[in-house]
């Protein structure tokens, strides 16, 4: 059964601190991975990967993906208080009708205090 | 417009009811998605629209859920004889192919009593 786990489930942190969010996958069909913001209600897209070893980068957040470990970093740099959210992985994959779509860890809960 | 909207923002029912989740995408996107989320969990896949046609109906939980998208734009989530399980905040996304990173709307919490 395809599956995505990330880790650690919740991190508290320092504002200033870096810090790096690991998300595993297994899944049959890879497509792409992909990295969610959820503060409130929705999440916001962040990062899109599809080729190993390739960074994405915005602003303090980066990310890169690497095919053969089956995984993906998050990096946030010099952590504010605003960063304080939810932060979700998701694998794109094809499914047995091939059909694309979404399977989603279950987060990691960052917490950065002033 | 700007971004994906759905309504109602919250939604408050009975046991038994019908009620219709409302989504409008971002403008000239073709693929829409529903997704629901219970608290402390990832967002759970439900049904996804190339145009019109439901390309992807497979996460709809029962026959009680149905959606559709008449013109490729806005999509309606209709659910019959709502249960308390039902509750829970159903996101809507949208992009602009398969494909192509999903933009989520804000979410309607519906609470089922």
């Amino acid at each position: 059964e395809d599956k995505v786990v990330q880790s650690p489930l919740s991190l508290v942190v320092h504002e200033g601190d870096t810090v790096t969010l690991n998300c595993s996958y297994e899944v049959t069909n890879f497509r792409s991975l992909l990295w969610y913001k959820q503060e409130k209600k929705a999440p916001t897209f962040l990062f899109m990967l599809t080729s190993s070893g390739i960074e994405k980068k915005s602003g303090r957040l980066s990310s890169i993906l690497d095919k053969k470990e089956l995984s993906s970093i998050l990096n946030i740099t010099a952590t504010q208080t605003g960063d304080s959210a939810i932060y979700l992985c998701a694998v794109e994959a094809y499914n047995a009708g091939n059909n694309r779509k979404l399977i989603w860890g279950l987060g990691t809960s960052l917490a950065v205090n002033p | 417009g700007a971004g994906v909207s759905q309504t109602p923002s919250n939604k408050v029912t009975e046991k038994g009811k019908y009620v219709e989740l409302r989504c409008d995408p971002i403008s000239g996107h073709t693929a829409l998605y529903w997704y629901r989320q219970s608290l402390g969990q990832g967002p759970e896949f439900l049904i996804y629209f190339q145009g019109t046609g439901a390309a992807d109906d497979s996460g709809l939980p029962n026959d009680r859920f149905f959606a559709v998208r008449p013109e490729g734009s806005v999509s309606t989530l209709k659910i019959q004889r709502t249960e308390r399980g039902d509750s829970a905040v159903y996101l809507c996304a949208s992009s602009l192919t398969r494909g192509r990173e999903q933009y989520f709307g804000p979410g309607t919490r519906l609470t089922v009593l």
